[in-house]
């Protein structure tokens, strides 16, 4: 079956950096887009990332764009999210999630459990 | 950026009722819109994708319908496992979510 495990969130002061990792499982990862999606304590749902199959397009959010590198390795079945110069207003949740092209759009099917980045002094 | 604001951003229900939850989009998004519902400390489940598509495993109570700019999340009778938040979600261009609609037990 289909599994992400998300790996690498934890406390860090601002301006710091941390690398989020996801461990896929259960799929041919190759085969598809991925994307990181982040949820702030108590708010709703909020887009970061997204990098293509052989990782030739990525698309970033304007609130991270310039801070947070997403990036891939296929051999390994392993999504990962770099985030440089961390603010307190990036402390969330973070998700991977597998894009789904249904040919009317693109939905994220299957999500991992989320890993806590707390950004704080 | 194409905005998605849902309405109602709370609702309280009783077990078997009809619910309706609505999405609008900011400008046309065609079908290009998908619903998720998301239970306390879990991650968000996909329900129904391109705004009427039944999610495999999702149990038929759940309908969406809409195109354009106006789109609806409809469970046709509410079971004790549906209270929860859903947001909608738009594809068209690049991904923004709804800020969420809470269902509540009435």
């Amino acid at each position: 079956q289909v599994q992400l495990v998300e790996s690498g969130g934890g406390l860090v002061k601002p301006g710091g950096s941390l690398r989020l990792s996801c461990a896929a499982s259960g799929f041919t990862f190759s085969d598809y887009y991925m994307t990181w999606i982040r949820q702030a304590p108590g708010k709703g749902l909020e887009y970061i990332s997204y990098i293509s199959s052989t990782s030739i397009h990525t698309n970033y959010a304007d609130s991270v764009k310039g801070r947070f590198t997403i990036s891939r390795d296929n051999d390994k079945n392993s999504l990962y999210l770099q985030m440089n110069s961390l603010r307190a207003e990036d402390t969330a949740v973070y998700y991977c999630a597998r894009v789904l092209d249904d040919s009317s759009g693109y939905s994220f099917d299957y999500w991992g459990q989320g890993t806590l980045v707390t950004a704080s002094s | 950026d194409i905005q998605m604001t849902q309405s109602p951003s709370s609702l309280s229900a009783s077990v078997g009722d009809r619910v309706t939850i609505t999405c609008r989009a900011s400008q046309s998004i065609s079908n290009y819109l998908n619903w998720y519902q998301q239970k306390p400390g879990k991650a968000p489940n996909l329900l129904i994708y391109a705004a009427s598509s039944l999610q495999s495993g999702v149990p038929s109570r759940f309908s969406g319908s809409g195109s354009g700019t106006d789109f609806t999340l409809t469970i046709s009778s509410l079971q004790p496992e549906d209270f929860a938040t859903y947001y909608c979600q738009q594809s068209f261009s690049i991904y923004t979510f709804g800020q969420g609609t809470m269902l509540e037990i009435k």
